[in-house]
């Protein structure tokens, strides 16, 4: 077990740039998840993903954000013409669908700085 | 719709002593409940969680919550902190697979 793994850890962008960050999850983990992290806050919810179907996107996922799991494995998170109110912690998180069901299994995170 | 209230910002206690920290939530059915802890630069990490049964329940490092439904509370406890305990604390209410709903964290400060 590996745990979850994030790439890049740190990206520093120009506004208008397009990033993508990947997550490999725990590989007999089937939920993955997706959550934005800025100063002073909890982690806010993006998009999660049973297997490779995206089962909920949260409403304040622009049409700038997507985010995929082809294979049912590792999930790539795309940010399109980037803003600086992009700038922020993205962490990635996956979910047993069996045993100790329930707790999310957080990677590191990768931060974003859009300049 | 889900929600989580961490009514302290910020938190400093003496080393040794216990520790309280407060969680409210809403949520429309039988909740889970989870507290998480986030050391600087690293990962959120589960510290206990709460599906059913005993509404006091362990964790990890010596932590403690209670699940009170009447209260819509979800406390997190120790009784003696080390230093070591300085951190950031989340609270979560979720369902079993869709997402979990975070409070926006209390920090712990521990005084020598």
């Amino acid at each position: 077990d590996t745990g979850v793994s994030q790439d890049p850890r740190h990206k520093i962008t120009k506004r208008g740039q397009n990033v993508t960050f990947r997550c490999d999850p725990i590989s007999e983990h089937n939920r993955l998840y997706w959550y934005r992290q800025t100063l002073g806050q909890g982690p806010e919810f993006l998009t999660y993903f049973q297997n490779e179907a995206q089962l909920e996107k949260s409403r304040l996922l622009s049409d700038r954000f997507s985010a995929e799991r082809p294979k049912g494995s590792f999930s790539t998170l795309e940010i399109q013409r980037t803003e600086q109110g992009d700038s922020a912690m993205y962490l990635c998180a996956s979910r047993s669908k069996t045993g100790d069901a329930g707790e999310l299994f957080f990677g590191e995170g990768s931060r974003l700085t859009v300049l | 719709a889900q929600s989580v209230t961490q009514p302290d910002i910020h938190i400093t206690v003496s080393e040794g002593a216990s520790l309280e920290l407060r969680c409210n939530y809403s949520y429309g059915a039988t909740p889970y409940l989870f507290w998480y802890v986030q050391s600087p630069g690293q990962g959120l990490q589960l510290l206990l969680k709460y599906f059913s049964g005993d509404t006091l329940v362990q964790g990890i490092k010596g932590f403690e919550a209670e699940f009170k439904r009447s209260q819509s509370s979800f406390n997190l406890r120790k009784p003696s902190v080390h230093w070591s305990d300085a951190a950031e604390y989340f609270c979560a209410v979720g369902a079993y697979a869709g997402k979990s709903t975070f409070g926006d964290g209390t920090t712990l400060t521990v005084k020598p």
